[in-house]
């Protein structure tokens, strides 16, 4: 059984450019949490999805969007990068019967961003 | 704001020895405490977890303990090993809500 799969797992940009992360669910999943995490620190909260909709939104600058497919996976685009964008971005994802229960979300090994 | 604040920042314990991190919270609104556990070029995975009806869970090696009304909440890891080294992290959440994390503890187990 898959866990969350999120590509790529590496990414160089340009300062100014545009990226979209890519996140895939594990199995019975719909929900899907975008998280960043700079180095040394937590991960924050950035959005989250379901029933394609963004449900809830973190301090993050409009900049950042996202997108929840039918199959529940999802994408995060970042518009006009900055350095500051540099860090490793999880994507996480739940069900409902574990949010009800104990809503540990699995999250994936995340994509290592980093703007030049 | 920081509602969720996690120490020591990193930790050094020997191999067999008792491993404690701390964390406080400030939202009394949260009602659901997991610990993370991250290695590195990994993402965070679920430890253990609590809710504030019980003082106390164990699982293994690893315990939390719970204190409502200081608002304060702690992992233990008895008889550390070195395959524990790695950085944990506390959170905090509310219902369906997102998880809030503390800053990490940077855990080494020395032979």
């Amino acid at each position: 059984d898959a866990g969350v799969t999120q590509s790529p797992t590496h990414l160089i940009k340009t300062r100014g450019q545009q990226v979209t992360l890519r996140c895939s669910p594990k199995s019975g999943h719909d929900t899907v949490s975008w998280y960043q995490q700079a180095l040394g620190q937590g991960p924050q909260f950035i959005f989250q999805y379901y029933e394609e909709e963004e449900r809830q939104r973190g301090n993050f600058p409009d900049r950042f969007s996202g997108h929840q497919f039918p199959n529940y996976s999802s994408e995060l685009n970042v518009n006009a990068l900055l350095l500051g964008d540099s860090a490793l971005y999880l994507c996480a994802s739940s069900s409902p019967l574990e949010r009800g229960n104990s809503p540990g979300y699995t999250f994936g090994s995340g994509t290592r961003l980093t703007v030049v | 704001q920081q509602q969720v604040k996690q120490s020591p920042q990193s930790l050094i314990v020997q191999k067999g020895g008792i491993s404690i991190i701390n964390c406080a919270y400030e939202n009394t609104a949260f009602d659901y405490f997991p610990w993370y556990q991250q290695f590195p070029g990994k993402g965070p995975a679920l430890l253990i977890a609590i809710r504030p009806d019980v003082s106390e869970k164990k699982e293994g090696r690893f315990t939390i303990s719970f204190n409502k009304s200081a608002k304060q909440f702690s992992l233990h890891i008895m008889d550390s090993q070195p395959g524990d080294s790695a950085t944990y992290f506390c959170a905090a959440t509310s219902g369906y809500s997102t998880l809030t994390f503390g800053k990490g503890t940077m855990l080494l187990v020395s032979p």
